[in-house]
């Protein structure tokens, strides 16, 4: 079946840093979705790409959708402490059909 | 406001009991889901329901059951068949033709 792979894994960074993480499917996808989960909280959306090429930003947060459709990337700038937590992609392939996770990211932002 | 709600938001359960989650949404979403996630994993997808009355399997529907006889609620129900259920247990909606799903807070569920 389809899957994501997130990476990195885990980070850990200086307050002031900037972030990078991205995801990379098997398959193509026509929705890219980023999350982000706080500790014991379920997942909020960050960020939605409909397009392939497509580059949006949230304030400090920035994601494009790749133009292969098999990837995503999410970057984050000059961190700050209350970004830490657990950023997760996740690729659509049609409307109303799965949504598939990938893995996570676990950043953690130190002072 | 609207939202996604689910309760207990921390629930015991001793082995052999079956025990129900609750997931009640007021966003007039049609389709609704079920998700579970353990450390260091992403979201696994147990059962989902497009419409009242009716639901599927997800990928890891085994020893779970799932009811919708209301647009607005999706309980789970987390049987004795279901044979490691210590996890956290997440709600989702969306609008039928929606990509975007909202997440409800999360029940974490621990069985002693």
């Amino acid at each position: 079946g389809q899957q994501l792979n997130q990476s990195p894994q885990s980070m850990f960074i200086q307050e002031g840093e900037d972030v990078s993480m991205n995801c990379t499917s098997s398959s193509i996808f026509n929705t890219w979705l980023w999350y982000k989960q706080d500790p014991g909280e379920g997942p909020v959306l960050l960020i939605a790409l409909y397009k392939a090429g497509e580059l949006t930003s949230n304030g400090r947060l920035t994601a494009q959708f790749g133009i292969t459709r098999k990837d995503s990337f999410l970057n984050i700038s000059a961190s700050i402490p209350s970004d830490v937590g657990i950023y997760f992609c996740a690729g659509h392939y049609n409307q109303g059909g799965k949504l598939i996770f990938g893995q996570g990211t676990e950043l953690s932002v130190k002072p | 406001d609207g939202g996604i709600t689910q309760s207990p938001k921390y629930l015991f359960r001793k082995e052999g009991q079956n025990v129900t989650l609750s997931c009640e949404q007021n966003l007039n979403h049609d389709a609704m889901y079920w998700y579970r996630q353990d450390p260091g994993q992403g979201l696994r997808l147990i059962y989902y329901s497009q419409i009242v009355n009716d639901f599927q399997k997800g990928d890891i529907a085994e020893g779970y059951s799932v009811s919708r006889e209301k647009k607005e609620s999706f309980p789970l129900t987390v049987t004795s068949a279901q044979k490691n259920p210590t996890a956290f247990y997440l709600c989702a909606s969306t609008y039928a033709s929606g990509t975007v799903k909202f997440f409800g807070p999360g029940t974490r569920l621990t069985v002693l």
